[in-house]
């Protein structure tokens, strides 16, 4: 039960550079998110997709794009690294907006 | 205004104490309450769910007043490996978006 998988653990980039992170999950849960949690912050919004080919912004899209090609996957891009993408980013999906998010293990980004 | 706000912390509470967490929300229009816990460097994970009766769980209660729209986790008996951190989560009324507080630190001590 592999659960929700997300690829890389950690990164490096150099500011400017861009980069696919991965999010697969096997629950057939139509409702995946993507967050960052950074020091003080708690884990903030990024993209979210409510079924295939359905997107919608969270709470701090800029920077980042998202599609929905597959209810099991979930890639988050980042167009063009800068050092305020520094952060650790979650994967979550859900089977509803009512119940529980299970989330990946996470992947955390450094933008130098 | 944040739409969660937690007491950071940190707590740090010894063996079998019994502690609590509050957590206030600011959109009336919620309806999907939570506690998560987090470990070092890991992912969170769903400690329980939140009622409006309130409910328990072994050691853990959780507590919901819509009224003054907090929630409340209470640990009884307080073990090692409770030491973590706690989200409280709260939706975003009818909408798929979730607001998760910035965490309570919990330390049991010896």
């Amino acid at each position: 039960n592999a659960g929700v998988t997300q690829t890389p653990k950690f990164q490096v980039l150099k500011t400017g550079q861009s980069m696919t992170l991965q999010c697969a999950q096997d629950m057939n849960h139509e409702y995946m998110s993507w967050y960052r949690q950074d020091p003080g912050m708690g884990l903030r919004l990024i993209h979210y997709s409510v079924g295939a080919g359905i997107t919608d912004q969270g709470e701090v899209p800029n920077g980042y794009n998202v599609s929905r090609s597959t209810t099991e996957d979930f890639p988050l891009r980042l167009l063009s690294a800068a050092p305020s993408q520094t952060s650790v980013y979650f994967c979550a999906s859900s089977y509803d907006r009512q119940t529980e998010a299970f989330f990946g293990q996470g992947t955390r980004l450094t933008v130098v | 205004r944040k739409e969660v706000e937690q007491d950071p912390g940190p707590f740090n509470v010894p063996e079998g104490a019994t502690v609590a967490f509050n957590c206030t929300y600011s959109n009336s229009a919620s309806q999907s309450f939570f506690w998560y816990r987090q470990d070092c460097r890991k992912e969170p994970k769903l400690l329980m769910s939140v009622y409006s009766s309130g409910n328990e769980d072994g050691r853990f209660t959780a507590q919901l007043n819509r009224a003054s729209q907090y929630i409340s986790l209470l640990i009884r008996d307080s073990k090692l490996s409770d030491s973590a951190t706690y989200l409280c989560v709260v939706n975003k009324g009818l909408g798929y978006q979730f607001y998760f507080g910035t965490g309570t630190s919990l330390t049991v001590i010896p």
